[in-house]
């Protein structure tokens, strides 16, 4: 596709349930970012993904998010046993080569979790 | 470890008036810098960034900010503003290719006649 792609674009789960939210990035780039954007905060970092190394993982709040990237691709971002605290915007951006070129957004996942 | 800080959460301005929107930035080492723009109901956009050589980088839609080292700033600016601007402005920083994107909390810029 022309751009990042995430989807779902909604999602409200219950509280203790597991959710997956997948990016789609733009083809070639080898960079992926996950954020969250909560009401009034601003873009918290939770993982980046560059090329073959080891993720960067410092920005996962608990043991309770993990991600991976398959084939280098597609991004999943999975969030087990949903608190309320969880409900915020997660974005996905890809960059061609890392955090020193443009950083490219998808539109986001709304979770809430009730 | 690197950090942004973006002081002003809000910045009220009236249309064709002056701006400038403020960044800080913490690190030891040699640093890129972006800003970022997000308007409503709209995802991230890049406005410009500071790799490296002119200290003065120009972006789209009239905007420019300066790069000043030993302030350790990267502050915004457009000379007049017009309601279109009016949008959530973010600051990032990062220190090279394996270094992750640090964002700012954001400021927004509300424009009004």
């Amino acid at each position: 596709g022309a751009g990042v792609s995430q989807s779902p674009s909604n999602k409200v789960t219950e509280k203790g349930k597991d959710v997956e939210l997948r990016c789609d990035p733009i083809s070639g780039h080898t960079a992926l970012y996950w954020y969250r954007q909560s009401l009034g905060q601003g873009l918290e970092f939770l993982i980046y993904f560059q090329g073959n190394s080891a993720p960067d993982k410092s920005g996962l709040p608990s043991d309770r998010f993990s991600a991976e990237r398959t084939g280098g691709s597609v991004s999943t971002l999975t969030i087990q046993r949903t608190q309320q605290e969880d409900s915020a915007v997660y974005l996905c951006a890809s960059s061609p080569q890392g955090a020193n070129t443009e950083a490219f957004f998808g539109q986001g996942t709304r979770l809430t979790v009730v | 470890a690197q950090s942004v800080t973006q002081l002003d959460s809000q910045v009220p301005v009236f249309e064709e008036a002056p701006v400038e929107l403020r960044c800080n930035y913490s690190s030891s080492v040699s640093v890129y810098l972006f800003w970022y723009v997000q308007y409503p109901n709209q995802g991230l956009q890049l406005l410009l960034k500071y790799l490296s050589g002119s200290t003065l980088v120009k972006g789209i839609n009239g905007f420019e900010a300066e790069f000043n080292k030993s302030q350790t700033s990267f502050h915004l600016r457009k000379p007049s503003v017009h309601i279109s601007d009016t949008a959530e402005y973010f600051c990032a920083v990062s220190t090279g290719t394996a270094s992750k994107l640090t964002f700012g909390t954001g400021t927004r810029l509300q424009v009004t006649l």
